[in-house]
């Protein structure tokens, strides 16, 4: 089944506690991104990435760090996560940039204390 | 950052009526306008990507067209079922590597 896997769903912890969110695509996308939810905010992009070792950054980077080191996978890292990074993530993945749809993963609830 | 703005912010119907709701996007350098149906506890799901002004997408009873100058897309959903009942995204591209999402229009279809 295409899908795009993403892990932990829930996640708890403390401020300053490395954490590192996994993501999965079994559909040979070149192009994959990361986004967060936050209430009256709409979805946001944290960092994206057009292929095998290229990321670039989205609107709101700070704090994360990406890599793309093989095609399938694009692992987002929070070195020092702090209280306002608790939100709701995405990965999601495409065939080519982005004027093809995107498929989401199943998202993950962070929150820091 | 892009300003992509989606109108009204929540919608309640009725079974039956017709619903529409709005996106506005910069209207210079278009790339991509993308929609998205994204269920309470699920993820987004695509409902149509449009690139060319005058774009017109349909799926069942769903069905969104596309102004590219103008810079607005409206989604059409005709005789609301409650299983319509959802977050509606839209998305915006300019540069072909970016996608900005709007806030969402929220629909609550009463039986």
């Amino acid at each position: 089944e295409a899908q795009v896997t993403q892990n932990p769903r829930y996640l708890i912890t403390v401020t300053g506690k490395k954490l590192t969110v996994t993501c999965s695509q079994n559909m040979n996308h070149e192009y994959m991104s990361w986004y967060r939810q936050d209430p009256g905010l709409g979805l946001r992009q944290i960092y994206y990435s057009m292929n095998v070792e290229v990321t670039d950054k989205g609107d709101v980077p700070e704090g994360y760090k990406v890599s793309r080191k093989e095609k399938r996978n694009f692992p987002l890292i929070l070195e020092s996560p702090s209280p306002n990074q608790t939100s709701l993530y995405f990965c999601a993945s495409s065939l080519g940039v982005t004027n093809e749809k995107l498929f989401f993963g199943s998202g993950t609830q962070l929150s820091v204390l | 950052i892009l300003n992509v703005e989606q109108s009204p912010q929540s919608l309640h119907v009725q079974e039956g009526d017709s619903t529409n709701f709005t996106c506005s996007f910069p209207s210079s350098n278009f790339y991509a306008l993308h929609w998205y149906r994204w269920e309470t506890a699920k993820s987004p799901e695509a409902l149509f990507v449009m690139t060319l002004n005058g774009d017109e997408k349909k799926k069942g009873r769903i069905s969104a067209t596309l102004n590219t100058k103008e810079g607005y897309s409206y989604l059409y959903i005709k005789g609301s079922q409650p299983e319509d009942s959802a977050t509606y995204l839209c998305a915006f591209s300019s540069t072909g590597n970016m996608l900005t999402f709007g806030g969402g229009t929220r629909l609550m279809v009463k039986p």
